[in-house]
């Protein structure tokens, strides 16, 4: 039973340029989280998705962000307009329940 | 606000020293406890604790959780230079779908 897998592992993007990070669940599991880790900080929780459902969005900059979790396909979070401060490592969780969770290797995304 | 705090946020020990890692929290509606390791990728989950005074224990890492004193202890005997990493603890609040709070986390070094 694959991981979690995310892709890209690590993204460049340039200021203003959007970025798009790729979470496939483990085989069974529709429970997928979005957490971000910033430099020297610990890891902060985004979003909550079930297939095609936003549960819990708390965690999410209200601006230049989203989420989904289609029906067929990996969990998209997309940054839009990206600036210096969304440099991070950007993990994916998944659990078959709102339980113990799994996470993804992260993409590490840096912004020229 | 709900609050993890842990501590020492860093440690050096030598290989076979007993570490004893700490992690109090401030959550309403307290449902889980876990504890992560993190290298330089996925933090890999170590141990879910729900019920106080109840060992949960893996090779060399043990874990118990106290709900009255809201803290839980991981305790690495006999420790190895592989057991150098970060550690991440993090709960779960009940009625917020599963997502997780997270400490600082405790870097802890084995030398040898």
């Amino acid at each position: 039973n694959a991981g979690v897998m995310q892709n890209p592992r690590h993204l460049v993007r340039r200021r203003g340029q959007e970025a798009r990070l790729r979470c496939s669940p483990m085989k069974g599991h529709s429970h997928v989280y979005w957490y971000r880790q910033l430099p020297e900080e610990g890891l902060k929780f985004m979003v909550y998705l079930q297939k095609e459902n936003i549960i819990d969005e708390s965690g999410m900059p209200k601006e230049r962000f989203s989420a989904e979790f289609p029906k067929e396909g990996p969990s998209i979070l997309r940054i839009q307009q990206v600036v210096r401060g969304d440099s991070a490592a950007y993990f994916c969780a998944s659990s078959p329940i709102p339980d113990t969770q799994y996470f993804g290797p992260g993409t590490r995304l840096t912004v020229l | 606000e709900d609050k993890v705090v842990q501590s020492p946020l860093s440690l050096v020990v030598h290989e076979g020293d007993t570490v004893t890692l700490n992690c109090s929290y401030e959550v309403t509606n307290f449902r889980s406890l876990l504890w992560y390791k993190q290298e330089k990728k996925a933090p890999t989950f170590l141990f879910m604790l729900t019920s106080s005074g109840i060992e949960k224990k893996s090779g060399r890492l043990s874990s118990i959780l106290d709900k009255k004193e809201l803290f839980s202890i991981l305790n690495i005997t006999a420790t190895q230079t592989g057991d150098s990493a970060i550690y991440l603890c993090a709960v779960t609040p009940d009625n917020q779908g599963g997502k997780l709070i997270f400490g600082q986390g405790t870097e802890l070094s084995v030398k040898t």
